[in-house]
């Protein structure tokens, strides 16, 4: 069974551009969770979504936006790329939300120049 | 917010010891789950706790769920250089996300 997959893999972005990361969850998980990772700290939490509603959302400015589609996979995009978004972004897949566990893909390393 | 720490921050060890690891909150939570997260990847879940004093293993790992469900602890028997890496705690109390810990970065010496 395939695990999370995330693309791309690597991308470099221009201060003020936009960004589109995608996410595709593990088959039968239907919720996906999005997480920024700074060099040298933990995840930290982005958004949340389950069976396509927003379920929660982190200390994110409002440039950060998600969605989550019919088949579960997700789109997260930034928009106005700051040079402090240069990270590794995460997405988890669970089979609901409340606890369970989470399973994280590859991530996507932004770089923002 | 929820915050947690994990101690220590860095460890050194040779092949074959021991290593012991925790996590700390000064919150309640009902799950908590250990990563582990190596160079360009994404974490990888190690072991899953439920339950308030919960023991579980997960081949030369064992973790435990305190029992106020404020902290957890993990363990690694026999280290090999492949546990080289960083380890995470991660918390949930019900809500939507789990709150990760720094880190616990651990290398082992041949």
């Amino acid at each position: 069974d395939a695990g999370v997959t995330q693309s791309p893999t690597h991308l470099i972005k221009t201060r003020g551009q936009q960004v589109t990361l995608r996410c595709s969850p593990i088959s039968g998980h239907k919720s996906v969770s999005w997480y920024q990772q700074v060099l040298g700290q933990g995840p930290q939490f982005i958004f949340q979504y389950y069976e396509k509603e927003e379920r929660g959302r982190g200390n994110f400015p409002d440039r950060f936006s998600a969605r989550q589609f019919p088949n579960y996979s997700s789109e997260l995009n930034v928009n106005a790329l700051l040079l402090g978004d240069s990270a590794l972004y995460l997405c988890a897949s669970s089979v609901m939300t409340g606890g369970t566990e989470a399973f994280f893909g590859q991530g996507t390393r932004l770089t923002v120049v | 917010g929820q915050q947690l720490n994990q101690s220590p921050q860095s460890m050194f060890i040779q092949e074959g010891e021991d290593v012991s690891m925790n996590c700390t909150s000064s919150s309640i939570f009902n799950t908590w789950l250990w990563y582990k997260q190596e160079p360009g990847e994404g974490p990888v879940l190690l072991i899953a706790l439920y339950k308030a004093g919960e023991l579980t293993s997960n081949g030369r790992l064992t973790a435990q769920f305190g029992i106020t469900r404020k902290d957890s602890f993990l363990n690694i028997s026999a280290s090999i250089p492949s546990d080289v890496g960083i380890y995470f705690c991660a918390g949930d109390n019900y809500g939507q996300n789990f709150v990760f810990g720094p880190g616990t970065r651990l290398s082992v010496l041949p």
